[in-house]
């Protein structure tokens, strides 16, 4: 079946990047866009952009235009998420989506 | 953007009992493939949202079915014929007929 496993929990200063991981299974991961979605603490679900896994174009959404990296290694069926210049609004859950979603990986901004 | 507007924001149900959420686009979510990007999510609590029904209508690999999504343009309906302790949590729809997706607000169902 189709699973999306992320990388762990992150603590950043503000300032600093995160570098979220998205390990796809079960399914040919060039053939399916993987989109990114966060949810701050008690908030609602928030899009951040789009990768194709295949040719490694991005759509990003204009909130996070110039801050907001998403890459692939097709090698290894993984796709990343790179956000700088990180504050505290950043903290969040970040979720790597497929029709699934991954588990989420808890990002928090705190000095 | 489209704005996705969920009514209503919360609702509480007796066990058993029917549910219905509503859904409004800002635009119409029919594309040209003749195909509608409306989805319906559920979240629990402490868990990432799980697709329940995509495209409308069309349920999701192993969503029971009580569970049933219509509507067309920009009205959305997702009925719930009778609910059960494990549906709680908070229902979101969502847009992808366009970029940026946009979700509604979520609509908080508890059972009574």
């Amino acid at each position: 079946q189709v699973q999306l496993v992320q990388s762990g929990a992150e603590v950043k200063k503000p300032g600093a990047s995160v570098k979220v991981s998205c390990k796809a299974s079960g399914y040919t991961f060039t053939s399916y866009d993987i989109n990114w979605v966060r949810q701050a603490t008690g908030q609602g679900l928030e899009w951040m952009g789009w990768m194709n896994p295949n040719s490694g174009n991005t759509g990003y959404a204009q909130k996070f235009q110039g801050r907001v990296t998403m890459t692939r290694n097709t090698s290894i069926s993984t796709a990343y998420m790179e956000l700088s210049s990180l504050t505290s609004e950043d903290t969040a859950v970040y979720y790597c989506v497929r029709g699934v979603w991954g588990q989420g990986t808890t990002v928090t901004v705190s000095s | 953007d489209i704005v996705m507007t969920q009514t209503p924001l919360s609702l509480s149900v007796t066990p058993g009992q029917p549910a219905s959420i509503s859904c409004k686009s800002s635009q119409s979510l029919l594309y040209s493939d003749g195909k509608t990007y409306l989805y319906w999510y559920l979240q629990k609590p402490g868990q990432p949202p799980q697709l329940l029904i995509y495209e409308v209508s069309n349920r999701f690999s192993g969503v029971p079915d009580r569970f049933s999504g219509s509507g067309s343009g920009t009205d959305f309906t997702l009925k719930i014929s009778r609910v059960e302790a494990e549906d709680v949590g908070v229902y979101y729809c969502m847009q992808s007929i366009q970029v940026p997706w946009t979700f509604g607000q979520g609509t908080k169902v508890e059972t009574k």
